[in-house]
């Protein structure tokens, strides 16, 4: 199956600070991503739709100015964390659909760690 | 997209099956039931998907009822490694690239 991965599986910064992390489709193209967030012991929220070529699209509630995404090419997404403060704290996982025969399947990263002191 | 109901928790014995339940009773025509499992600390990984039709992979089993209420994840020989957290989604039409919508899943937990 397709295989999508993050960079780096796990950060700690200091609050104040920035963080960016990095999700790459390897084996297949992804015109869109999707970036969530995962508190413990909670399901996974979207935060935002990436769109290469274009703006982000943001869920209700989550700050575009804080939560800045960048869709640089067709197999790269990055999700940067401004002024990063310790309610941040969280696990970020991204996602890319890859049409396999005549559906889409949803491929997810392995997820990073973020903590933030 | 319908909504699900899955129960908080199940155990299973490690070599035998796991069943997992999920109650879709607003799902629409077009809608399909997706599985997918959270091992801790990682991110979620496809199992199976469905319309109607009894599906099976190498993975698991996939049963929906005739009514398409409801519907049953079996990983027929469970191991250890099967503990994870099971979320069932409903979805339109397969052809989408949406993003998912996680309910709150069912954390089985395989016991030796």
């Amino acid at each position: 199956g397709a295989v999508v991965s993050q960079h780096p599986s796990w950060v700690i910064c200091k609050s104040g600070t920035s963080v960016k992390i990095e999700c790459r489709s390897l084996d297949f193209q992804a015109t869109t991503m999707f970036w969530y967030r995962q508190f413990p012991k909670q399901s996974l929220m979207l935060m935002a739709t990436s769109n290469e070529g274009s703006k982000a699209t943001y869920e209700q509630g989550v700050e575009k100015d804080k939560f800045l995404i960048n869709h640089a090419s067709l197999t790269l997404s990055t999700l940067t964390v401004t002024s990063a403060h310790p309610e941040d704290s969280s696990f970020y996982i991204c996602s890319a659909p890859s049409r396999t025969g005549g559906s889409y399947e949803q491929y997810f990263g392995p997820g990073t760690r973020l903590t933030v002191t | 997209d319908a909504k699900t109901t899955q129960p908080p928790s199940m155990d299973c014995a490690e070599g035998r099956a796991a069943n997992l339940p999920c109650n879709h009773s607003t799902i629409s025509g077009n809608e399909y039931v997706y599985w997918y499992r959270q091992i801790h600390s990682q991110g979620p990984q496809y199992i199976i998907h469905g319309l109607k039709n009894n599906e099976t992979n190498e993975m698991a089993s996939l049963i929906i009822t005739e009514d398409r209420k409801s519907s049953t994840l079996i990983l027929p020989h469970a191991t250890l490694r099967d503990t994870a957290v099971y979320y069932c989604i409903v979805r339109g039409s397969s052809g989408s690239a949406r993003q998912l919508t996680f309910g709150s899943g069912t954390q089985l937990t395989v016991l030796p």
